[in-house]
């Protein structure tokens, strides 16, 4: 079982839709990222999480400690939004920079 | 434009040959690493740095050498290409404050073909 899992693995919306992403971790951490990797694209970190809620125009990211839990939310979901959504937990093992990695969410938004 | 510089976008190797991928970044950021991200899978860990003069092994480092003599430059040495690293790779970096990391910054990364 990966330490980090996604749901769903593929998404699709119609613009306009509320979409909800989830990630569910194992592991004790220090803080989780959620990532945006556009098709062909290079990495983009959107939040660093270590509790509660954070907001960034139309995204929106909650982290629930002690379920493990965490959701990455995009509301009046646009085609620009359509991308890979990676969730990474950081173990808080200090300098070591090993961040556990989920295999993504594949989120298309149709026009 | 501050951030992580890597290059080439896109290689062929042959079989055997050697290469060199690098990266630089220009924010000072201490720690440095490379990921290879393969499809199906998440990204995973090859090698990293936590400062100048100083590196170690990630999950995947068999086949691939790194040095860090400065802050800003962490090249990657494929040794003798095998078609198993055939992948997407990318560098990141980021600062240390206690027992996080922040300020992930990736670069655009490096689609490797091995034929």
């Amino acid at each position: 079982k990966n330490e980090v899992e996604q749901s769903p693995q593929n998404l699709t919306a119609q613009e306009g839709e509320f979409i909800t992403i989830n990630c569910s971790y194992s592991v004790g951490i220090s803080a989780l990222h959620w990532l945006q990797q556009h098709p062909g694209g290079g990495i983009v970190s959107l939040f660093m999480l270590s509790s509660g809620k954070k907001k960034h125009g139309r995204l929106i990211a909650t982290i629930n400690i002690q379920e493990k839990h965490s959701s990455l939310h995009i509301t009046a979901s646009h085609p620009r939004d359509s991308a890979v959504y990676i969730c990474a937990v950081d173990p808080g093992s200090g300098a070591t920079n090993k961040l556990i990695f989920g295999t993504g969410t594949l989120l298309a938004v149709q026009p | 434009n501050a951030g992580v510089t890597q290059t080439p976008k896109f290689q062929v190797l042959k079989t055997g040959q050697s290469m060199t991928l690098q990266c630089a970044q220009d924010m000072n950021h201490e720690y440095m690493s490379w990921y290879r991200q393969d499809p199906g899978m998440g990204l995973r860990l090859i090698h990293y740095s936590v400062g100048a003069g100083i590196t170690d092994q990630g999950e995947v480092p068999n086949g691939y050498n790194v040095s860090r003599s400065t802050t800003e430059d962490f090249p990657l040495r494929l040794l003798s290409a095998a078609p198993s690293q055939t992948s997407v790779y990318f560098c990141a970096s980021s600062y240390s404050a206690g027992l996080s990391n922040y300020g992930y910054t990736f670069g655009s990364g490096t689609r490797l073909t091995v034929v």
